[in-house]
């Protein structure tokens, strides 16, 4: 069974630091990762989807690797500003037989003006 | 274009109360998902559907029915609620399950 795992679970860090949030998970044969953004009281918004033949995606700020191999991804965010603050969650699109997404428990992110 | 919008979005029933909860997109997706969220357990699959008229069982489907009618509308049924199914819902839909998923906003749903 795939265990989806995200440390440190909160992070608060000034404005204006480049910062990396962590995802690992127990099972690499998936076929994509995503990481999503959950403001609260909120839907998930969608940030960035890596299928399983790339190693990485930008959009803006953001840019997000994944290792398969090792089990791992990693959310970079450069500059970060207040509005960045939220919980961010990664998801694995599991193989397996059924549709079958794995998500991890998040990071929370504070960015202090 | 509203994407996934879901009523109600706030609810409370008392248990063995019954509710459907309504999830619409516009986006023409074949793929429509019911997940349920709770604190420090990330979001669990409960249902699914892979096109109008069919569904099938997640990750946590007891106690929960849905249905498939249009290929737009994916409802979630609880016959008898239960205050273990104090959580907050959300309804995603996609083009097809390897295709990113788009999140509703959500219900909270309090169950006394």
């Amino acid at each position: 069974k795939q265990e989806v795992t995200q440390i440190p679970a909160a992070l608060s860090v000034p404005e204006g630091e480049n910062l990396v949030l962590n995802c690992s998970f127990t099972d690499s044969a998936i076929y994509n990762l995503q990481w999503f953004r959950q403001d609260p009281g909120k839907g998930l918004t969608s940030l960035l989807l890596i299928q399983s033949s790339q190693r990485e995606q930008t959009s803006g700020r953001l840019n997000a690797s994944l290792d398969k191999s090792s089990g791992r991804s990693t959310l970079y965010i450069a500059a970060s500003q207040p509005g960045d603050s939220a919980t961010y969650l990664c998801a694995t699109y599991d193989s397996g037989g059924y549709q079958k997404v794995t998500f991890g428990t998040g990071t929370k992110l504070q960015v202090i003006p | 274009n509203a994407g996934v919008t879901q009523t109600p979005k706030f609810r409370v029933l008392k248990t063995g109360q019954s509710m459907t909860l309504l999830c619409a997109q516009d986006m023409n997706h074949e793929y429509m998902y019911w997940y349920r969220q709770d604190p420090g357990m990330g979001l669990r699959l409960i249902h699914y559907s892979v096109g109008e008229g069919t569904t099938a069982k997640g990750e946590v489907p007891d106690g929960y029915n849905v249905s498939r009618l249009k290929k737009q509308n994916f409802l979630l049924g609880l016959e008898s609620a239960a205050p273990s199914q104090t959580s907050v819902y959300f309804c995603a839909s996609s083009f097809n399950a390897l295709y990113e998923q788009y999140f509703g906003p959500g219900t909270r749903l309090t169950v006394t």
